[in-house]
């Protein structure tokens, strides 16, 4: 089974830090996806990777960036949070357009 | 543009009731359909897919047919049980065949009551 893996479940930090949320797949997937979840807003992609060193804009960057530094992993960067990035992140990997696997997400708060 | 609407939640029902959630899409070309299930507190799984017209995803008991001619794909299922209970989500898979960038709807909450 494809296993996608997000570093935490639970994370606070303070307005103005920069966060660093992991997502590691062991599947060799080349697509790896970032989305936040909202409530009434369902899932809207953020960054997508569709090859080691390769990103490309999602629905809502601003405020975001990634690195794929490596095929099996993909982190968002929130460079200076603020609470409207208070969501469920999630991170998803596919391959040749078979769906996608997601990883557990992470409930991130910024105070 | 592309989208997908479904129907509004929550979906409350009583155990081996029959379920339907509408789904239609707006997308060119020929999509990938797909219905995926998040239970509470977890991420997202896939629950069932089809990727050209008249195709039938099926797993778990759930249907849903690729229905090109109406752009929908209605989720089914016979019998209901309260492990049902989750968010339902209908996507498509657009742009380049092999990205698989989704385009998720807003998600329909079921409640399965014994």
């Amino acid at each position: 089974d494809v296993k996608v893996t997000q570093s935490s479940r639970y994370l606070v930090k303070r307005t103005g830090e920069k966060v660093f949320l992991e997502c590691v797949q062991d599947m060799d997937h080349e697509n790896m996806f970032w989305y936040r979840q909202d409530p009434g807003l369902g899932l809207r992609l953020i960054y997508f990777s569709y090859d080691v060193k390769m990103k490309e804009k999602g629905d809502i960057p601003e405020g975001y960036s990634v690195s794929r530094e490596k095929k099996e992993r993909f982190s968002l960067i929130l460079e200076s949070a603020s609470t409207n990035q208070t969501s469920m992140y999630l991170c998803a990997s596919s391959f040749m357009g078979q769906g996608a696997f997601f990883g557990q997400g992470t409930r991130l708060t910024v105070v | 543009g592309n989208s997908v609407t479904q129907m509004e939640g929550p979906v409350t029902l009583s155990e081996e009731a029959f379920l339907t959630i509408n789904c239609t899409y707006t997308a060119t070309g020929y999509p990938s359909l797909f219905w995926y299930v998040q239970y509470p507190g977890e991420g997202l799984q896939l629950l069932l897919k089809a990727t050209k017209a008249d195709d039938k995803g099926s797993n778990k008991g759930f249907e849903a047919t690729y229905r090109k001619e109406t752009t929908s794909f209605h989720l089914e299922k016979g019998s209901v049980q309260v492990s049902d209970s989750a968010v339902y989500f209908c996507t498509f898979s657009h742009g380049s065949s092999n990205t698989g960038k989704l385009i998720f709807g807003q998600g329909t909450t079921l409640q399965v009551k014994p």
